[in-house]
């Protein structure tokens, strides 16, 4: 069974304070991980995926397979990365294939 | 901003009835998943149509159906609709089985 936890359901820190938001995953398999943001009255969308290794807006997130984790990091947040945060894990096959399981979702409140 | 688009945006129903819900895919998408978002809560995998197919499902029971037209826009249909329907219905389409899934706004159903 595919399962993502975010332990953490708020988030607060202040402008310029390094920010990380926590996701652990179970899946028997070599899943493909994602982080999904959705800012305020926008659609949910797609922040980075761990096979892309690259970092957006400042935000990156390693795939740490022996303990099953991909945290979110960012150095140095800023107030228009106040959002709600969503992990998810897409199987790679089976009738997991395409499906992307996601996380309850962190909202992240940075103050100025 | 995406070309998923979804209809209606809000809805009101009564328990028992029949609801549609429509998505119409981005350009080149073959692939519509649809999930279910409660209040306070992570979406949640309902199915997924490849071609016309449906080719996954999450735990939902059978009154969830779907289809996928050739032009690959997509329906979800709720029959027998009870109060713990009420949610955000979200779609999401692709392109193949390893790229991104871009988001549509979401219906928002309540059920009374």
């Amino acid at each position: 069974a595919q399962r993502v936890t975010q332990p953490e359901k708020l988030l607060s820190v202040f402008k310029g304070a390094p920010v990380e938001l926590k996701c652990n995953y179970s899946y028997s398999g070599s899943p493909e991980l994602f982080w999904y943001v959705q800012y305020s009255r926008q659609r949910l969308q797609l922040l980075l995926r761990h096979i892309s290794r690259e970092s957006i807006k400042g935000f990156t997130a390693d795939l740490n397979k022996g303990e099953t984790s991909f945290h979110l990091k960012k150095p140095f947040a800023q107030e228009e990365d106040s959002a709600m945060y969503y992990c998810a894990l897409r199987g790679a096959g089976g009738t997991s294939y395409g499906k992307l399981t996601f996380g309850q979702g962190t909202i992240l409140t940075v103050h100025p | 901003e995406t070309g998923v688009t979804q209809s209606p945006t809000h809805l009101i129903k009564t328990r028992g009835q029949q609801v549609t819900l429509r998505c119409s895919s981005q350009s080149g998408h073959n692939t519509v998943s649809w999930y279910q978002q409660a209040l306070g809560q992570g979406p949640q995998f309902i199915f997924q149509y490849y071609r016309e197919e449906e080719n996954g499902r999450g735990n939902f029971p059978p009154r969830f159906s779907g289809l996928q037209f050739p032009n690959y826009s997509s329906e979800l249909n709720v029959n027998a609709l009870e109060l713990d329907d009420s949610a955000l219905y979200l779609c999401a389409t692709r392109a193949g089985s390893n790229t991104e899934a871009f988001f549509g706004q979401g219906t928002r159903l309540t059920v009374v």
